[in-house]
């Protein structure tokens, strides 16, 4: 198995233009989050979808950030437009709900420079 | 609710010491527990996990922790630091019928030689 995918790995970008950070969660796995990490803030939880369906998007700064999940294999992070306090390392990670116990394998991350 | 507090940010050991890192829980049932590690620049790994199975639970790296329920502590060991456990370490919880998993704000180990 290939784990959690991620894509890019790096992306520079300047003030007011739109990322789309890319997931491709571990095939079977049901559940999937995506994190945003910075040295201020630490790791926060923005989204996570179950079964393709946005559950909790409580974390979400704020309307310029969106997720989708088009299906059980690919979800989508899209900021538009950007801004430099958008630079962190944004991590995609999944898992299976239907174990007992919550085991989530994360993607290697995205570190996104908001110039 | 389920909450999770690291009690040192920074810890630093000698290389060939022993290791440990504090973390202690809150949870209105029985919890899962589990410690991830981030390397620098990596994503996060699991190191061990418990989910109400055995108390004790090895994990990968010579790395063990133990679950105490009247102390509501679950800390990580490892009996000789080594330079590449240089890290920085996440306690987390979770609920079983959660989802979602509540990390700590972590422990950066430093190794010194």
């Amino acid at each position: 198995d290939a784990g959690v995918i991620q894509s890019p790995r790096h992306e520079v970008t300047e003030m007011g233009q739109e990322v789309t950070l890319r997931c491709k969660p571990i095939s079977g796995h049901n559940s999937l989050f995506w994190y945003r990490q910075t040295m201020m803030r630490g790791l926060e939880l923005l989204i996570y979808f179950n079964n393709n369906v946005p559950i909790d998007d409580s974390g979400m700064p704020e309307d310029r950030f969106s997720a989708k999940m088009p299906n059980a294999s690919f979800s989508t992070l899209k900021i538009q437009p950007s801004e430099p306090r958008d630079s962190a390392v944004y991590f995609c990670a999944s898992s299976q709900s239907s174990t007992d116990y919550n085991e989530q394998f994360f993607g290697p991350g995205t570190r996104l420079t908001v110039l | 609710a389920q909450s999770v507090t690291q009690l040192d940010s920074h810890v630093s050991v000698s290389e060939g010491t022993p290791v440990l890192l504090r973390c202690n829980y809150s949870s209105s049932y029985s919890p899962s527990l589990f410690w991830y590690v981030q390397h620098p620049n990596k994503g996060l790994q699991l190191l061990l996990k418990y989910t109400s199975a055995a108390t004790l639970v090895k994990g990968i790296n010579g790395f063990e922790a133990e679950f105490k329920k009247s102390e509501t502590s679950f800390h990580l060991t490892k009996p000789s630091a080594h330079m590449s456990d240089a890290a920085e370490y996440f306690c987390v919880v979770s609920a079983p019928w959660d989802d979602k998993i509540i990390f700590g704000k972590g422990t950066r180990l430093h190794i010194l030689p």
